[in-house]
């Protein structure tokens, strides 16, 4: 069974610049979750779709994040304009279903804003 | 405000060996708890997870204990080996099935041949 993709596996931009990350999650799994892990710090959940709505976003920095999961399946996560803390490792999990525990993660994006 | 803490960011432990991995928390709604482990390069990979109302599940080599009282939890892994080198995370989540994971910070386990 093949794992979640995320690409790409590195960035580096400068600041004010804009990114976008892409997910593909484990054929199947309904929901899908985004990540973001600074360094020396755990993973902080961004967002979280069930299929292709929002159930979770209140961590969002919506002024300049924004994500979606169009036809349920692959997703894209943007961050326009890029601060220097954004800088970090972007994650992205799946999971079958709501309810179910375990999550899959990607390996993840790294991101440095210059 | 850390609601899932991981006060030791390292150990080392000799081979053979018991690892024991602390994590604490203070939101007493957390009723799932979980275990993940993190290659460098790699996303975290599921290890173990236990609910409030167990105080102990064992999986193999690896075992969480929960302490509800002391909102204390550990991970035993019995004996260490060399590829259980790894960053590991502890990961908290209330009214299981919501899916929303708090994570710590994570601590890594080096083990020495």
């Amino acid at each position: 069974e093949a794992g979640v993709a995320q690409s790409p596996r590195y960035k580096i931009i400068e600041k004010r610049q804009s990114v976008a990350f892409w997910c593909n999650p484990i054929s199947g799994h309904a929901t899908l979750y985004w990540y973001q892990q600074i360094l020396g710090q755990g993973p902080k959940l961004l967002i979280q779709f069930q299929n292709n709505g929002v159930v979770d976003d209140s961590q969002l920095p919506k002024d300049r994040f924004s994500a979606e999961r169009l036809k349920g399946v692959d997703s894209t996560l943007k961050i326009q304009p890029a601060k220097l803390e954004d800088s970090a490792v972007y994650l992205c999990a799946s999971s079958l279903t709501r309810g179910w525990d375990e999550q899959y993660f990607g390996p993840g994006t790294r991101l440095t804003v210059t | 405000d850390q609601q899932v803490k991981q006060n030791s960011p390292s150990l080392s432990v000799q081979e053979g060996r018991i690892s024991i991995l602390n994590c604490d928390y203070t939101n007493s709604m957390f009723d799932y708890f979980l275990w993940y482990k993190k290659y460098p390069a790699e996303g975290p990979t599921f290890l173990i997870s236990i609910s409030s109302i167990k105080d102990k599940n064992e999986d193999g080599r690896f075992t969480v204990f929960l302490n509800k009282s002391a909102k204390h939890l550990s991970l035993h892994i019995v004996p260490s080996q060399p590829g259980d080198s790894a960053v590991y995370f502890c990961a908290a989540e209330a009214n299981f099935g919501n899916e929303k994971l708090t994570f710590g910070t994570g601590t890594r386990l080096t083990i020495i041949p």
